[in-house]
Parts: structure tokens; sequence; C-alpha cells
């Protein structure tokens, strides 16, 4: 089992509409949590952390967190066609090492 | 403020040839992360240093990578010799302490080995 897993995608909407995408984490002493963007042949962009169970809300993005289901997610309303990106959930372990997931492939069509 | 930067962005080599590459951190972050990343992966940590010392080194293939920080500013990752499977974009990130949660990650270096 990864660490961290995400469903690669590719997830694809329509232009206005939400974007759900998730994440489940397998060690139960992560306290932190974050949601990269990373545009083709980009880096990684951090646009969310959350750390506390329930929502942070941040513009058109909404992190969620369920540290008793082990569970992120990172909502994207009136999604634009710029927001088309492979999207990265991370953690930190026990260890104090980040991991990512595999990211998912976000596709928003005009 | 200035980001992460590195160089290069793109480099070709040979297999059996030497590598390096160069990352200068946000000016301040004393913590300072080496990753892989593999096409269509997330970014894998290679090694990260504490100021000068190299704290966690275990993902690091240490019989061809090497790795250094002197300073504590700038860092530079060197393969030799590079292999057909080293191909992949090397990302240096930086944080002001480790911990801090946040990274922010440079350009990245797309290294092809043929």
């Amino acid at each position: 089992q990864k660490e961290v897993e995400q469903n690669s995608g590719p997830l694809s909407v329509p232009e206005g509409a939400i974007a759900s995408l998730n994440c489940t984490y397998s060690d139960r002493g992560s306290q932190s949590f974050f949601w990269y963007r990373q545009y083709s042949g980009k880096s990684p962009e951090l646009i969310m952390s959350i750390y506390s169970n329930g929502d942070k809300e941040d513009g058109r993005f909404t992190a969620q967190l369920n540290k008793a289901s082990q569970y992120v997610s990172l909502l994207i309303r009136d999604s634009q066609p710029s927001d088309s990106a492979t999207y990265l959930c991370a953690s930190y372990n026990q260890g104090g090492k980040l991991i990512f997931g595999q990211g998912t492939e976000l596709s928003v069509k005009p | 403020e200035a980001g992460v930067v590195q160089s290069p962005r793109y480099k070709i080599i040979e297999k059996k040839q030497p590598v390096a590459f160069w990352c200068n951190p946000i000016s301040g972050h004393n913590t300072l992360y080496w990753y892989l990343q593999n096409l269509g992966q997330g970014p894998e940590l290679l090694i990260r240093y504490e100021n000068e010392e190299a704290v966690d080194d275990s993902q690091l293939p240490k019989d061809r990578f090497s790795a250094e920080r002197l300073k504590g500013v700038d860092s530079t990752l060197k393969i030799q010799p590079a292999e057909l499977g080293d191909s992949a974009v090397y990302l240096c990130a930086s944080s002001p302490n480790w911990g801090d949660g946040e990274q922010y990650f440079g350009p990245g270096t797309r290294l092809t080995v043929t």
C-alpha cells in the first residue's frame, strides 16, 4: 500500500463545474497535508495546506480533511480551463518525510 | 522575493557520463531538498539538508549519486556514472525549517540519458 494514494485520472469536468479530487493516506500519525498543482513541464506549486479536521477555503479552492477516515480532498469551484493540470496530494509521515501521491490529472473542458 | 533557482534546465548526456545539477534555495531557508520525479509520478525525496548537514539521504543511491551543500546555502547533486534509468526530472525545494510544511520548488532539471 502506498503511503499516499490518488486516482490518477484523468478527471474531466466542464467549465464552471466543481472538480473534486481525492486522496487517502496510510500513516495515522500524519498531521500536515498539502495540495500542489503541477502544470505540464513545470514544477509543483503549493495551492493549499490543511492541518485540522474540517474544511479550509481559499478563493475557489476548498480543502477537506478527515483524519478518522484518513482522507483529504480538494474541491475546485467554477472550474476554468486554466485549472487543467496535475494535482498532487502530499503529507508528512511520522518520519518527517513529505510523501506525494502519484497525482490526479484534471482537464477542464470549455 | 526570488524563488528557488536551478540549473541547468535541461541536460542530455550519454550513459556512463557524469552530470551535475545546481540549486540555490530561497534566501533564509535552512532546509533544502532534492527530489526525483518520474513521468506520471509524484516527487520522491532523494536527500534533505538542514543547513550544511545531510540529515536524510536514505533514498539516495550512494554508489553513483552524491550531493553537497557547502556553507549551508546552494547545493550540488551529482551522478557518476549516469545510467539510462536516471532519466527524470530532478527538483530542488526549500523551506524555512524542517517540518514547516510548505516546501517551495525550483523549476527542475530535466535529465535525458541516451
